[in-house]
C-alpha cells in the first residue's frame, strides 16, 4: 500500500476545532481515503472516507483537496475523548489488508 | 448494531503452549480478517476468511493459523507461542472482500482486540 504522511503529533484545546492533515502525494483514481483513530488499548475505530468530495458524517468532515493529494480531518468540536491516534489511509490495489502509518498523536487539551 | 466481538479481551500464555480467540463480525458481514498490533512494528495483516475460506494471507508463519465457520464467525490460533507473539490481536469485518464483490467504498470495521501476553 502507498505510505501518507501526517505530522507526528497535535494538540487541540476542548471545544475548538481540530483539524488533522494528510498527504497521500500518490493516489491515485479509484482510491479512497479512509481516516480511523485508536485509542490506547482499544481497536481502530472507523471515522470516516471520501474518494473526491469533501465528506461528512456524525464524527467528522472530511475535506480532500481538488487534486486528491492532501486531506484533512476536521472533528468541529474537539472533546477530551477524542484524545486518539488518528491514522489516515489510502486503499490501493485490490484493498486486500491496510497499512496504517505512524498516525498523528492528537491531545485534546482541557 | 453490534460491532466486532472479540474474545477473551486479556490473556495470558507460557511459551510453547497454544492459543485460540474468537471473532464474531457484525451481523451480515461475511469477511473477517485478523491484524497483529505491536509497538515496534504497528499493524501487520495476518489473513481474510471469507465464505468459510482463507482468500488473503499475510506474511507469518504457520504457526499462525485461523478459520471461519458458516455463520461467518471465526477463530484465530497460534500454536508453540513465543515471546514474541506478544501483541494485540485485531479482528476486522465488512460484507466480502473486493475480489468477492466487495467495494472499496466500504469501510473494515475492527473489535477491541484480544491482549496476548506470552511470558
Amino acid at each position: 500500500d502507498a505510505k501518507t504522511t501526517q505530522p507526528t503529533s497535535m494538540d487541540c484545546a476542548e471545544g475548538r476545532a481540530a483539524n488533522l492533515p494528510c498527504n497521500h502525494s500518490t493516489i491515485s483514481g479509484n482510491e479512497y481515503v479512509y481516516w480511523y483513530r485508536q485509542i490506547h488499548s482499544q481497536g481502530p475505530q472507523y471515522i470516516i472516507h471520501g474518494l473526491k468530495n469533501n465528506e461528512t458524517n456524525e464524527m467528522a468532515s472530511l475535506i480532500i483537496t481538488e487534486d486528491r493529494k492532501s486531506s484533512t480531518l476536521i472533528l468541529p468540536h474537539a472533546t477530551l475523548r477524542d484524545t486518539a491516534v488518528y491514522y489516515c489511509i489510502q486503499i490501493s490495489g485490490s484493498a486486500r489488508q491496510l497499512t496504517f502509518g505512524s498516525g498523528t498523536q492528537l491531545t485534546v487539551l482541557p | 448494531k453490534a460491532g466486532v466481538t472479540q474474545t477473551p479481551r486479556y490473556l495470558i500464555k507460557t511459551r510453547g503452549q497454544q492459543v485460540t480467540l474468537s471473532c464474531s463480525p457484525i451481523s451480515g458481514h461475511r469477511s473477517v480478517s485478523w491484524y497483529q498490533q505491536t509497538p515496534g512494528q504497528g499493524l501487520q495483516f495476518l489473513f481474510e476468511y471469507f465464505s468459510e475460506t482463507q482468500r488473503n494471507k499475510g506474511n507469518f508463519p504457520g504457526r499462525f493459523s485461523g478459520r471461519q465457520f458458516s455463520n461467518s464467525r471465526s477463530e484465530m490460533n497460534v500454536s508453540t507461542l513465543e515471546l514474541g507473539d506478544s501483541a494485540l490481536y485485531l479482528c476486522a469485518s465488512r460484507p466480502a472482500p473486493i475480489e468477492s464483490g466487495g467495494s472499496y467504498n466500504s469501510p473494515l470495521h475492527f473489535g477491541n482486540g484480544t491482549r496476548l501476553t506470552v511470558t
